[in-house]
C-alpha cells in the first residue's frame, strides 16, 4: 500500500518568514495530493491540493509543488502569520478509495 | 450550515462495553470515512463507504464495525473496546473520491 513520510515533525519560524513542509510517497501511481490544516481542538481542513498533471499550485500565501520523478511534494507558506500555527498533514492517493496521510507537522509561528 | 457532526465528543468507557460513535453529514455526500488520530502516527483510515450499503476496510479496521443504511449516517461501532482503541476519532465525508474531505469535530475516546 501507499506510504507517506512527512518532515519535519515540528517546525518553528519567525513571523513573516517562510515555512516549508515536505512529504514523500511510495506509490508512483499516486495522483492526488492534498494538504490539511488542523487547529487545536478541531478536525482537519483542506487548505490546498494538487493533482499529478500539475507541478505547482498557488493560493495566496500557500503553494504546493510536486516532483513526480522524485515522488515528493511540498507545502510552502510565505509571510507567515500567527494564525498559521497549527498541525499540517499531507496525504496521497492513487485513485482508489483510500487516502493515506503523513504523520503531521506541528508549525509554530513565533511573534 | 454544511457540516459533519459526531456524537459523543468525549467518551470514557471500560474494556468490553460495546459503544457506538455516530456520524452524520448534511451535504448529501456519497463518500464517508472514519479515521483515528494517534500521536506520531497521523491519521489512519479505519473504514470507508462509497455509498449506502457499500463499505470497505481501511488500514486499521481490526476491532471496529461500521454500517451505512442511510446516506447521511455512518456510525462506528466498537463491539468490545480495548485500551489500545483509546484515540481521537474523526468522521469525514466528501462528494467525490478524490476531493475535499469534510471532517467532523472529533470524538476523544478513552478505554480503561
Amino acid at each position: 500500500g501507499e506510504n507517506v513520510e512527512q518532515h519535519p515533525s515540528t517546525l518553528s519560524v519567525q513571523e513573516g518568514d517562510s515555512a516549508v513542509i515536505k512529504c514523500t510517497y511510495s506509490d508512483s501511481a499516486s495522483n492526488y495530493f492534498p494538504w490539511y490544516k488542523q487547529e487545536l481542538g478541531k478536525g482537519p481542513q483542506l487548505i490546498i491540493d494538487i493533482r499529478s498533471n500539475v507541478g505547482e499550485k498557488k493560493d495566496q500565501r500557500i503553494a504546493v509543488t510536486l516532483n513526480k520523478t522524485a515522488k515528493h511534494f511540498s507545502l510552502h507558506i510565505t509571510e507567515t502569520q500567527p494564525e498559521d500555527s497549527a498541525v499540517y498533514f499531507c496525504a496521497a492517493s492513487w485513485g482508489n478509495e483510500k487516502l493515506t496521510f503523513g504523520t503531521g507537522t506541528r508549525l509554530t509561528i513565533i511573534p | 450550515e454544511a457540516q459533519v457532526t459526531q456524537n459523543p465528543r468525549y467518551l470514557i468507557t471500560v474494556t468490553g462495553k460495546k459503544l457506538t460513535v455516530t456520524c452524520s453529514q448534511n451535504m448529501n455526500h456519497e463518500y464517508m470515512s472514519w479515521y483515528r488520530q494517534d500521536p506520531g502516527l497521523g491519521l489512519r483510515q479505519i473504514y470507508y463507504s462509497m455509498n449506502v450499503e457499500v463499505t470497505d476496510k481501511g488500514d486499521v479496521p481490526e476491532g471496529y464495525k461500521v454500517s451505512r443504511k442511510e446516506k447521511r449516517n455512518f456510525p462506528l461501532i466498537l463491539e468490545s473496546p480495548s485500551p489500545n482503541q483509546t484515540s481521537l476519532y474523526f468522521c469525514a465525508s466528501s462528494p467525490v473520491l478524490l476531493g475535499e474531505q469534510y471532517f467532523g469535530p472529533g470524538t476523544r475516546l478513552t478505554v480503561t
